[in-house]
């Protein structure tokens, strides 16, 4: 969905490095999430976020922090790679009324 | 054809012929579904939803059924087209609780 974008689409880091990676939306909404995306786990919960500065843990939060400055903006970052968390990282957006979420294009992220 | 996203992740349909995706969600407690359709290097993308308080929701080409007592989810898809190619993945939530549980997706092929 090109509403929700996030950058870069592909990274490639080594372990011990902090890596950022951000989100936009130009959708207007409150709501903000972060999952993770392997092979035969489906998607899972980072954190997410109901509003400017509101943060709230997901159900695998470890290892992973988040920030929220500003309302169309939501940044993931791991403070220190490690192998294990090479994955597909999507954001998304919902409006608080349904439980739709709108997601972005992904980012690949692989740590050697 | 007919399959069972956690037991049988692939599924094969002719062009033009009706497709039958099935998950079994976890938890007896959740009365919101949702179906999303991911295509290869994008994000899922919403399809359609459900609450616990009905058993089937029509959207153009799609049909959701909802079996409660057998926990039970599926999504037809009528007149396969190719475009239809794609993984579907179920989620299953709680209504205020925001953890979204997915499923680990069904790759729905597409034979010309």
């Amino acid at each position: 969905d090109a509403d929700v974008t996030q950058t870069p689409r592909n990274r490639i880091t080594k372990t011990g490095k902090r890596i950022m990676l951000e989100c936009s939306q130009t959708k207007g909404h409150d709501r903000m999430y972060w999952y993770r995306q392997d092979p035969g786990l489906g998607l899972r919960l980072i954190y997410y976020s109901f509003d400017v500065k509101d943060i709230n843990k997901g159900e695998i939060s470890d290892g992973y922090s988040v920030s929220r400055q500003a309302q169309a903006k939501f940044s993931l970052s791991l403070e220190s790679a490690i192998p294990n968390q090479t994955a597909l990282y999507f954001c998304a957006t919902s409006d608080g009324h349904r439980e739709k979420l709108f997601f972005g294009s992904g980012t690949q992220l692989s740590v050697l | 054809g007919e399959s069972v996203g956690l037991h049988l992740p692939t599924l094969s349909v002719q062009e033009g012929d009706n497709s039958i995706i099935n998950c079994a969600y976890s938890n007896s407690a959740s009365d919101y579904f949702i179906w999303y359709k991911q295509e290869s290097g994008k994000g899922p993308q919403f399809i359609i939803d459900i609450r616990s308080n009905m058993d089937k929701r029509q959207g153009q080409r799609v049909t959701v059924l909802l079996n409660k007592t057998v926990k039970h989810l599926s999504l037809q898809i009528a007149a396969t087209q190719p475009g239809d190619s794609a993984v579907y993945f179920c989620a299953e939530k709680i209504s205020g609780n925001e953890k979204l549980t997915f499923g680990t997706g069904t790759r729905l092929t597409i034979i010309p």
